[in-house]
């Protein structure tokens, strides 16, 4: 089983809609989540943390379900900005005080106009 | 000015040829990291570096190196290259809990 699995997508969706992306992570002892956004041919950026209360940004929540080992990202009234790929990040301590982050390979969104 | 700062942004070169991509950053951050992405792969790791003194494979180190030349240097070095190291390579940073990463702009190679 891979340690971070995503639903590639591509995710197609009309503007205004709510789109939700999946994340199942295989270590249990994982110590932090987060959501990274990668425009095309750019880098990954932080987009946020994700915590065990949830937490919302703007138009975007994050879940996380540690029983479940399960996180997701909703976003609501998307804007054709949000096009881009959605990377589930899941950080494992390691040992020595050290944290070693592992990415999923990500959920392409597309809003179309 | 950029915190991570990767050169060259693209480069085309042959099979067999040496080739260094280099990675500065102004972050002040002890760790940094090299990865490549391909589509359908991700990103993958490929070594890292906890401080000057610190190099650590990662999960695809063959055919590759790494030189820490200095805290906010770090170089990725393919000896003699091949065709399937076509892909785009990203250095990264974080501090010293490694909870997030800043990644550089990214370099696409091309190996021909």
């Amino acid at each position: 089983r891979k340690e971070v699995e995503q639903d590639p997508g591509p995710f197609n969706v009309p503007e205004g809609a709510t789109v939700a992306f999946n994340c199942t992570y295989s270590n249990s002892a994982s110590q932090s989540f987060f959501w990274y956004r990668q425009d095309c041919r750019k880098e990954p950026k932080l987009l946020m943390s994700v915590y065990s209360s949830g937490n919302e940004d703007g138009r975007f929540t994050a879940q996380l379900n540690r029983a479940s080992q399960y996180i997701s990202l909703l976003i609501r009234d998307s804007k054709l900005s949000d096009s881009a790929t959605y990377l589930c990040v899941v950080n494992a301590y390691s040992g020595a005080g050290s944290y070693q982050l592992t990415f999923g390979k990500g959920t392409k969104l597309s809003v179309i106009p | 000015d950029a915190d991570v700062t990767q050169t060259p942004r693209n480069r085309i070169t042959k099979t067999g040829k040496r080739i260094m991509l280099e990675c500065s950053q102004t972050k002040g951050h002890d760790r940094m990291y090299w990865y490549r992405q391909d589509p359908g792969l991700g990103l993958r790791l490929i070594y890292y570096s906890f401080d000057v003194k610190d190099i650590n494979k990662g999960e695809i180190s063959d055919g590759y190196s790494v030189s820490r030349q200095a805290q906010a240097k770090f170089s990725l070095s393919l000896e003699s290259a091949i065709p399937n190291q076509t892909a785009l390579y990203f250095c990264a940073t974080s501090d010293f809990r490694g909870r997030e990463q800043y990644f550089g702009p990214g370099t696409r190679l091309t190996v021909t």
